[in-house]
């Protein structure tokens, strides 16, 4: 089965500065998909970035790029620029053949003013 | 385009009732599926409807169960609540192929006293 560890259960960062967010999984297969995905007090699940596992390049969107390291099976969230709107919990997530996603704990990032 | 839409947004039961939650998905998504989100966890996925048909299933008892509609819209029943039920429950709709993303509604508190 597989499985995604976030070993930062909370982090903060100033305005305007960069923070990175950590994300580990475990899993068997060879092609998958992963996510990073917001979690404002609203509660609905935005989707900020996603990295196709047979993709070497990094994805980046906008202020917004991952560290994908498949080998090591890490894949982290770097943010930019913060905003106080990046406020929020962000998940990592795993997504194999069974279109399933597989969420982590979550982290819950605040940013200072 | 619309979105997907949970309802209700919050609710209340004892312990011992029975609750159906529902669904909406995005206009030209076929496939369902619900997640339960305990207080301070990550989601956890519960099953998933394609055409109408359960075709996969996490860890959760049978008396979890649901429906998908012709128009893709999707039920989740809970029988014999118990305390440990209550959470956010999150559904999401996406189309069938593989790298389709998932888009999630607001999701629905449900608190069981």
């Amino acid at each position: 089965a597989q499985t995604v560890t976030q070993s930062q259960p909370e982090m903060s960062v100033q305005e305007a500065e960069t923070v990175t967010l950590s994300c580990t999984y475990d899993t068997s297969e060879s092609d998958y998909y992963l996510f990073w995905y917001k979690q404002p007090p609203s509660r609905q699940m935005i989707l900020v970035i996603r990295q196709e596992a047979y993709k070497q390049q990094n994805a980046t969107e906008n202020r917004f790029s991952v560290n994908f390291q498949k080998a090591a099976k890490s894949f982290s969230l770097k943010i930019s620029d913060s905003q106080l709107g990046d406020a929020a919990m962000y998940f990592c997530a795993y997504r194999g053949w069974a279109q399933k996603l597989v969420f982590g704990q979550g982290t819950r990032l605040t940013i200072n003013p | 385009e619309t979105g997907v839409t949970q309802s209700p947004t919050h609710l209340i039961k004892t312990r011992g009732q029975q609750v159906t939650l529902r669904c909406s998905s995005q206009s030209g998504h076929n496939t369902v599926s619900w997640y339960q989100q305990a207080l301070g966890q990550g989601p956890q996925f519960i099953f998933q409807y394609y055409r109408e048909e359960e075709n996969g299933r996490g860890n959760f008892p049978p008396r979890f169960s649901g429906l998908q509609f012709p128009n893709y819209s999707s039920e989740l029943n809970v029988n014999a609540l118990e305390l440990d039920d209550s959470a956010l429950y999150l559904c999401a709709s996406s189309a069938r192929s593989y790298n389709s993303p998932l888009h999630f509604g607001n999701g629905t508190r449900l608190t069981v006293t």
